[in-house]
């Protein structure tokens, strides 16, 4: 079945550093999500990317879907102590349901 | 707008007692999801429901049986809880597929 990889697990990073989170899919996608979780909290939508080579902004936040639409990326510009949760990506894929990725870890050391 | 709501927040069983958790949606959302999430796991999807009396199995079905008897309502059950059920919970609905996920506050829940 579909399976959706994202590097790394963890990062931690002095704030005012930039960040990259990457998503690879072993299928071709027809859409990707990001979703973002505070500590204790639950995941929040952030995005949809659709079409392939896409880039999408959120002030700080730069999303990318890959040419070939098996891949992602999320890269924040400048980290804030509020850029603190896991990053989640997910994959669509015709009428299944979203996979996810296994998330990354973000901690921002002021 | 409540969104979706869970009930209960946080709840112990011991092994071998049965509990549902009750996942409620107030956006007239078709497709329904009940996730579960470990450390290190992500988001597993143990069953789904694509509208009112259907349901379907996800990645982790074993050992859950869900219910869609009313749209809102989207039901997850234990018949027999086992420690490696032991995890957070959380419920999703969304308008279509693909279409953004709109998550409740997640039932946490510890089998002893």
């Amino acid at each position: 079945g579909q399976q959706v990889m994202q590097i790394p697990q963890y990062q931690h990073v002095q704030e005012g550093e930039d960040f990259t989170t990457y998503c690879n899919s072993s299928t071709t996608l027809s859409n990707i999500q990001w979703y973002k979780q505070r500590p204790g909290g639950h995941p929040v939508f952030l995005i949809q990317l659709v079409k392939s080579g896409e880039v999408k902004k959120q002030k700080r936040l730069t999303f990318q879907f890959g040419e070939a639409k098996k891949n992602s990326s999320l890269h924040i510009t400048a980290t804030q102590t509020t850029d603190v949760g896991t990053y989640f990506c997910a994959g669509g894929s015709g009428n299944t349901p979203l996979v996810f990725g296994k998330g990354t870890r973000l901690s921002v050391i002021a | 707008n409540a969104g979706v709501t869970q009930t209960p927040k946080f709840r112990v069983l011991k092994t071998g007692q049965s509990m549902t958790l009750l996942c409620a949606q107030d956006m007239n959302h078709e497709y329904m999801y009940w996730y579960r999430q470990d450390p290190g796991m992500g988001l597993r999807l143990i069953h789904y429901s694509v509208g009112e009396g259907t349901t379907a199995k996800g990645e982790v079905p074993d050992g859950y049986n869900v219910s869609r008897l009313k749209k809102q309502n989207f039901l997850l059950g234990l018949e027999s809880a086992a420690p490696s059920q032991t995890s957070v919970y959380f419920c999703a609905s969304s308008r279509d597929n693909p279409d953004t996920q709109y998550f409740g506050p997640g039932t946490r829940l510890l089998v002893l």
